[in-house]
Parts: structure tokens; C-alpha cells; sequence
């Protein structure tokens, strides 16, 4: 499968604890986004990164939020002491080149995040 | 106002007929515009791109962009159930940002 690979498909966690959803993105693409969905709602922002680099975290929540995009291996986002409010869909996306480039983004299949 | 602002429906259109979605962003230096499809509980499809002012058709689907207007449309012409969905459009605004709109939802009555 070529595409842009996510797991878990679904997490629960409890209050408090932490949250740690991967991210591989398409063959051939270098740039990888996460965005977060709540339910009726559009697709936000989080953050914009490369290969050991965040391009762009303007979307990211200031605390427990945390994205890394190693050299070796898949794209991390990371939530610490998960709370309520932070129950969504979480996708990844990954293009051939940045934003500059005009290029589109192709989707994960985005890991549900519930927490009780 | 919103970087990009969609009628969020929802939108009921018969079987055959023709579904028009529209888009309006807020950057005018904006230069690539993208229409996604979103099935309930699956991730956004990139189902069109547009990158120059008039209409660019792909099979049943047209997408139509004016820059002077900031204004993007997709049109869905014969309409199948299976074309209901939510349909997102997204605009890079600020270089690195995607901004998508809230989506409109369409369904395709058989």
C-alpha cells in the first residue's frame, strides 16, 4: 500500500494519559501535516513538518501537544495528559513538495482518539 | 471573515441533476485551490485541483474558479447516490497553511 499509512485507527485513553499516534507518509513525499477534526466540524491545522524539521506549528495547541518527524521512521504526533476536549479525528497528510509548491495533500485514513 | 467559508448545507439534490458547491477564500495572492471528498467517518479524497482562472473538467466533475471573485465552485453533473458525501474545499493561504472549509453536505436523493 502506497499510501499514506496511519495507526492505531482507533485509541482510547483515559484522562491523563498520553497519546501517541503515528504517521508514514506516501512514497516519494517528504512533507507531512496533521490536522484534527471534531465531529460537524472542518479540518484544522496543527502542524507542517519534514525529515528532522517543523516547518510550521502555528496550529498547535501551546501545551501537551508536541510533532516529530525523524530522520528514521514514521511522523509522531504526540498529546500528554490527554483530556476530554481532546477526543477527535486526527489525519495525516503528506505531499511530494511544501506548500509553496501549490502541491495537493493525500489523506491517512486518521486515527480516532477517544478518551474517557 | 473566515479564510475559507463553504455553505455548509445541506444540500439534497435528485438523482441525475446537477450539484454546484461553492467556495469563497479570503487571500487573493492564493494560487492552488482543492475540492476533497469526505464520506462519513473516512478521511478527505482529493477528488480535483484548479489553478487558473476558468473551468477545468474531470468526468462528471467541474471545477470552476474565478480569482477576481475569490470564488471556487464544483459541479457534479448526473449526480449518483453514491456522490453523497461532505465535500471540502481547501486553499493554501498563508505558504504552509491548508485552510479547509467547514464542508457542505451534499445527498443525492435516488
Amino acid at each position: 500500500n502506497a499510501g499514506v499509512m496511519q495507526n492505531p485507527r482507533h485509541l482510547v485513553r483515559r484522562r491523563g494519559q498520553e497519546a501517541r499516534l503515528r504517521c508514514s507518509p506516501m512514497k516519494g513525499h517528504s512533507h507531512v501535516y496533521w490536522y484534527r477534526q471534531l465531529p460537524e466540524e472542518g479540518l484544522k491545522f496543527m502542524v507542517y513538518l519534514q525529515k528532522e524539521n517543523i516547518i510550521d506549528e502555528s496550529g498547535m495547541p501551546k501545551e501537551r501537544f508536541s510533532a516529530e518527524f525523524p530522520k528514521e521512521g514514521p511522523s509522531i504526533l504526540r498529546i500528554q495528559q490527554v483530556v476530554r476536549g481532546d477526543s477527535a479525528a486526527y489525519f495525516c497528510a503528506s505531499s511530494p513538495r511544501g506548500q509553496g509548491a501549490n502541491q495537493p495533500q493525500h489523506f491517512g485514513d486518521g486515527t480516532r482518539l477517544s478518551i474517557l | 471573515q473566515k479564510e475559507v467559508e463553504q455553505n455548509s448545507g445541506p444540500l439534497s439534490v435528485p438523482e441525475g441533476a446537477i450539484a454546484s458547491l461553492n467556495c469563497t477564500y479570503s487571500d487573493r495572492v492564493s494560487q492552488s485551490f482543492f475540492w476533497y471528498r469526505q464520506y462519513s467517518g473516512k478521511s478527505p479524497e482529493l477528488i480535483m485541483s484548479i489553478y487558473s482562472n476558468g473551468d477545468k473538467e474531470d468526468g462528471r466533475f467541474t471545477a470552476q474558479l474565478n480569482k477576481a471573485s475569490q470564488y471556487v465552485s464544483l459541479l457534479i453533473r448526473d449526480s449518483q447516490p453514491s456522490d453523497s458525501a461532505t465535500y471540502l474545499c481547501a486553499v493554501p493561504i498563508t505558504g504552509n497553511q491548508f485552510y479547509f472549509g467547514t464542508g457542505t453536505s451534499l445527498t443525492v436523493i435516488p
